[in-house]
């Protein structure tokens, strides 16, 4: 069954340091992966998203990701966090019948505090 | 840029009760979600809705849940009669045909007293 694994609940980084967050999926066929942002209180935010092609994609908010398919991880990074990127982080693999993006199954999530 | 709305963004009801959640998608889309999620919780897919019809549905969206289309505009999700462990932040989100990506709403937070 298809499934996708934040390893990381929490993760606490100072203001202007790099940031990768960790996301492994399970899922036969070639994945359709995302990365959503939830601030408190809000909607999911579509930060990147992998098809095919280049594995490594960028994103809004200065955030790139990388499709590494040997090790069914899509990690998301950022050279240089801002206080502002302090929220919960949502990996994400389409899968569903009639369409590989019929329904979207999430990850527990990531919550990022940033310390100034 | 268009978006998906949501309405209301927070309702209280009684255990018991009916709801209807609405939700207005991107005018130009033909596919229609629903997600909760339960405080604290990721993030679950409810249904899929295309051309009128259910495409796919989670186990939790079971014979108290029902979805429609009631006009070219609107999506509805509908609870029956309302159990405390509804309680969650409801999202709607809609594709267009060929796209790839879902767009969300803001969400509507039910909570079930």
């Amino acid at each position: 069954a298809q499934s996708v694994t934040q390893p990381d609940i929490h993760i606490t980084v100072s203001e202007g340091a790099s940031l990768e967050l960790r996301c492994n999926y399970s899922y036969g066929a070639t994945p359709y992966l995302f990365w959503y942002v939830q601030s408190p209180g809000q909607g999911l935010q579509l930060l990147l998203k992998y098809f095919s092609g280049d594995t490594l994609v960028q994103g809004i908010k200065g955030f790139e990701a990388e499709f590494k398919r040997s090790q069914s991880s899509f990690n998301l990074r950022k050279p240089s966090v801002h206080w502002s990127d302090a929220a919960e982080y949502f990996c994400a693999v389409g899968a569903g019948y009639g369409g590989a993006t019929n329904k979207l199954i999430f990850g527990t999530g990531t919550l990022l505090a940033v310390q100034p | 840029e268009p978006e998906v709305t949501q309405t209301p963004s927070h309702q209280v009801t009684q255990m018991g009760q009916e709801v209807i959640l609405r939700c207005v998608p991107i005018s130009n889309h033909l596919y229609f979600y629903w997600y909760r999620q339960i405080l604290g919780q990721k993030v679950e897919f409810l249904v899929s809705f295309y051309n009128n019809e259910i495409s796919e549905k989670s186990e939790i969206f079971d014979d108290q849940f029902s979805v429609e289309r009631p006009d070219g505009s609107n999506f509805t999700l509908k609870i029956r009669s309302t159990k405390l462990e509804d309680s969650a932040m409801y999202f709607c989100a809609s594709k267009g045909d060929g796209d790839y990506e879902q767009y969300f709403g803001p969400g509507t937070r039910l909570t079930v007293t």
